[in-house]
């Protein structure tokens, strides 16, 4: 069964940056079977994918995003990461991790969710 | 950018069937998947590839996509189906999520 889990901070402060992690357990990221992506819900609104990252380190980013975020792997530890700079309050909402078997498939895999709040 | 519009609310009786459309360019040459999400928890997929079922999604969902407009439907729908659903696409190798409904069952 794979399951994945995110980490990190619930608050951060605006202007900061803000850094999680997704460890994935069931699954191998170093397989290259599947892609890994992040997305995000603001409270009471809906879902906003923000890339995904290969085995390999490759990426791909929603272009509105892009200049503020960044996607890095580490195979060794099996986890995934994001780190989104400059934060303000519209960066305040529940951050998921999901997988993908390829670009284009389903979200099948999710993790549970980590709520972030920027504020000061 | 490409868009998926959904209507932001749907009410449907216990026992009846509910319908939620998901509206788009060129869907006919995309993709569409449905995912369901309750109340504090995680999307699951409840339709993937315009009409298949994952293993586990009950066979009261089901999907259809046209040209511009893919519905998922719920037959016989149950309390337990009250939730937000949304449809999502990948255009240009990205991620596009519909705007989200839920689904009252009273």
């Amino acid at each position: 069964q794979v399951q994945l889990q995110e980490s990190g901070p619930g608050l951060v402060k605006p202007s900061l940056t803000l850094s999680l992690t997704c460890t994935v357990s069931g699954d191998s990221i170093s397989s290259g079977d599947s892609y890994w992506s992040w997305i995000r819900q603001p409270p009471q609104k809906g879902l906003e994918w923000i890339g995904y990252i290969s085995d390999s380190g490759n990426t791909y980013y929603n272009p509105p995003l892009k200049s503020r975020f960044t996607l890095s792997v580490d195979t060794s530890k099996n986890h995934f990461s994001l780190k989104v700079n400059s934060v303000t309050a519209a960066d305040t909402a529940v951050y998921f991790c999901a997988r993908a078997p390829l670009p284009g498939d389903s979200f099948d895999y999710w993790g549970q969710g980590l709520l972030v709040t920027v504020s000061s | 950018s490409y868009e998926l519009t959904q209507p932001p609310s749907v009410s449907v009786s216990p026992g009846q069937t509910a319908n939620i459309t998901c509206s788009g360019d060129k869907l006919g040459d995309r993709y569409i998947y449905w995912y369901q999400q309750k109340t504090g928890q995680s999307p699951v997929v409840v339709i993937s590839q315009n009409d298949k079922r994952p293993s586990g999604i009950p066979e009261r969902f089901s999907g259809s996509s046209s040209a511009r407009t893919a519905t998922l439907t719920i037959s016989g729908t149950q309390a337990m189906d009250e939730a937000d659903y949304y449809c999502q696409a990948w255009d240009s190798g990205t991620a596009v999520f519909g705007g989200g409904t839920e689904l009252t069952v009273l």
